[in-house]
């Protein structure tokens, strides 16, 4: 089965910029998905295939993917974006990446 | 406004069967242009998709999974539910419904999460 690999912490000041990478064999030819979870909810989808933002999500989150790596990254860090950051592809099933933990130093 | 809502017992005793329904409101669970579906969390770990289901009854499974699962939908009720037969408690989890906007799109709406404990 399809397997994603994600860094399992980044740290990042205040008003910084935050990349949590994503990496999977070709995932470049995959719509890569990113979602947000703060402890205790559920999962909050912040980009869709590869580099969509849906309403309300704000513009600080951006999206690539080329490759053998898809990049969610965040601009202007604030400390409400502490929280854990997923990914997720479809490879003949729903794959989900094991997570990226963001701390806000 | 789609809301999605699980509901089922908190606690499943080993070997017993896990039984979960995920009612819909805000949208039909007969709309062709979307798949729903079952995850879960483990206590303090990742996300883990179980499977997903169109309302037409088409079944889509983590094969990585045990083939203990089975999705079901019941389009008059507008929900859909989940069965594991036999647990363990490495099936102690946040069990989670969601949709999703055709079969490789987003999660985008989520239910709050039922928290499930297999303990004798």
């Amino acid at each position: 089965s399809y397997v994603l690999t994600q860094p399992p912490s980044v740290s990042v000041a205040p008003g910084e910029t935050a990349r949590i990478t994503c990496a999977g064999n070709n995932i470049g030819s995959n719509s890569v998905h990113w979602y947000q979870q703060k402890s205790g909810q559920a999962p909050v989808v912040v980009i869709s295939y590869d580099s969509d933002r849906p309403s309300g999500i704000p513009e600080r989150f951006s999206g690539s993917n080329s490759g053998n790596t898809a990049t969610l990254t965040i601009s202007r860090v604030e400390a409400g974006d502490e929280a854990d950051y997923y990914c997720q592809v479809w490879d003949n099933s729903s794959v989900f990446g094991p997570g990226t933990t963001v701390t806000v130093l | 406004q789609v809301q999605l809502q699980e509901s089922g017992p908190g606690l499943v005793k080993p070997s017993e069967t896990l039984s979960l329904t995920c009612a819909v409101s805000g949208d039909s669970i007969s709309s062709q242009s979307h798949y729903w579906g079952w995850i879960r969390q483990p206590p303090g770990k990742g996300l883990e998709w179980i499977g997903s289901i169109y309302y037409t009854g088409t079944t889509f499974y983590n094969p990585s999974l045990n083939s203990g699962f089975t999705i079901s939908v019941d389009t008059a009720k507008n929900h859909f539910s989940l069965k594991l037969t036999s647990v363990t408690a490495a099936d102690t989890a946040l069990y989670f419904c969601a949709r999703q906007r055709g079969i490789g799109g987003a999660w985008k709406y989520w239910g709050l999460g039922t928290l499930v404990t297999v303990s004798s």
